[in-house]
């Protein structure tokens, strides 16, 4: 089964410049999420799309990251304009039932250096 | 407060030691419990689910406690490669996870 793909691995940019995400979830699966994972912390939930919906974006900073999941598939996830502060990896993350519960599925991640 | 919280660690344990870790979470209605694990430079995979009863999957034991909203992972026999961070993960009724900072493990030979 393929899982949650992510792209692209690795992005380098300047402050206050503008960044896109990629992320494809695993077929069938209606929630996707995109987390923020600072060096040394656990993923923080930025935004929870139930098919092309938002459930949560409360810790989204809106001034600057913006989302979006039109046809309830792939979503992007846009920085503009990064901060020094963005720095961190950006991972997608999709759910499914297993057995009688939600589990979710990660994608490898875009790690993001803003210089 | 924090929806997850664990004690950071690190944690320098020997081969064959035995260790655990704990986390507490905050909302009294979650709903589903897990550990996740994470290698350096690698995202977060499923370890275990964190059933009322307890449940055990080899060397991993998880409990949970939910009067004092209290989640452990017990590793026994430690191995160099069970090297990770561990994530305690909480989702709630809206299908929502909450990660907890995790808890760094190294394994010395």
């Amino acid at each position: 089964e393929a899982g949650v793909a992510q792209s692209p691995r690795y992005k380098i940019i300047e402050k206050r410049q503008s960044v896109a995400f990629w992320c494809n979830p695993i077929s069938g699966h209606a929630t996707l999420y995109w987390y923020q994972q600072i060096l040394g912390q656990g993923p923080k939930l930025l935004i929870q799309f139930q098919n092309n919906g938002v459930v949560d974006d409360s810790q989204l900073p809106k001034d600057r990251f913006s989302a979006e999941r039109l046809k309830g598939v792939d979503s992007t996830l846009k920085i503009q304009p990064a901060k020094l502060e963005d720095s961190a990896v950006y991972l997608c993350a999709s759910s499914g039932l297993t057995g009688r519960r939600f589990e979710a599925f990660f994608g490898q991640g875009t790690r993001l250096t803003v210089v | 407060r924090k929806e997850v919280e664990q004690d950071p660690g690190p944690f320098n344990v020997p081969e064959g030691a035995t260790v655990a870790f704990n986390c507490t979470y905050s909302n009294s209605a979650s709903q589903s419990f897990f550990w996740y694990r994470q290698d350096c430079r690698k995202e977060p995979k499923l370890l275990m689910s964190v059933y009322s009863s307890g449940n055990e999957d080899g060397r991993f034991t998880a409990q949970l406690n939910r009067a004092s909203q209290y989640i452990s992972l017990l590793i026994r026999d430690s191995k160099l490669s069970d090297s990770a961070t561990y994530l305690c993960v909480v989702s709630n009724t809206g299908n929502q996870f909450y990660f907890g900072t995790g808890t760094s493990l190294t394994v010395i030979p």
